[in-house]
């Protein structure tokens, strides 16, 4: 079954913007990651997360966590180009062994 | 993909027929995972593999096995492949179970026909 669930779907920006993107999950969770996917390629890991974090930066990238929302957000500052792929959170149920993927939000980010 | 390959690429089988693919690591890391990618569902975890010989089920993992006789080598095996299994797989490997990141090998895509 899905835990987590990003929103938006698609997402479609010029080049130099943010892109936001957020994740929501169900259950409590050990850590939350984010992985980015080009198109026709395997997921490459970016960040994790761990649960009693509350916000965590690399490079451009900064991902906060709400454990009282059950929600995270990864922000992709001043945008470029190469940044389109699809993009998926991934948790680790409390209890779990397994990483769970989310449906991913595909990005373009238009020159 | 570094570390990671699979083969092969690409297959068509017809429906019914067994299908073998295999994932390579030479991470000599403990942890090896099979996922399936389909639009709509994001990745689904067919089996993973916490050592040789070791193996666990996934959220999808009727109608496949796997099998790990060595470190280095994962294979899935469709006993007899169904359209409903087109897809494409993607194998990974990591260092912990659950605490630290998932390596991505480069995907196979199989049509069952």
């Amino acid at each position: 079954s899905q835990q987590g669930e990003e929103d938006p779907q698609a997402l479609s920006i010029q080049e130099g913007e943010n892109a936001t993107m957020n994740c929501s999950y169900k259950t409590s969770i050990n850590n939350l990651q984010w992985y980015r996917q080009n198109s026709g390629r395997g997921l490459v890991h970016l960040i994790l997360i761990r649960s009693n974090e509350r916000e965590k930066h690399s490079g451009r990238l900064r991902v906060t966590l709400d454990t009282s929302k059950k929600s995270s957000s990864l922000l992709i500052t001043a945008s470029r180009a190469a940044d389109t792929a699809s993009y998926f959170c991934a948790t680790v149920q409390g209890g779990s062994e397994k990483l769970v993927f989310g449906k991913g939000t595909k990005l373009t980010v238009n020159p | 993909d570094a570390g990671i390959t699979q083969s092969p690429r690409h297959k068509v089988t017809e429906t019914g027929t067994p299908v073998t693919l295999r994932c390579h690591q030479t991470e000599n890391h403990r942890y090896m995972y099979w996922y399936r990618q389909d639009p709509g569902h994001g990745l689904r975890l067919i089996h993973y593999s916490y050592g040789v010989k070791d193996t666990d089920k996934g959220e999808v993992s009727d109608g496949y096995s796997v099998s790990r006789s060595k470190t280095e080598d994962f294979l899935l095996t469709l006993e007899s492949a169904t359209s409903s299994q087109t897809s494409v797989y993607f194998c990974a490997i990591s260092e912990s179970l659950n605490s630290y990141e998932q390596y991505f090998g480069p995907g196979t895509r199989l049509t069952v026909t």
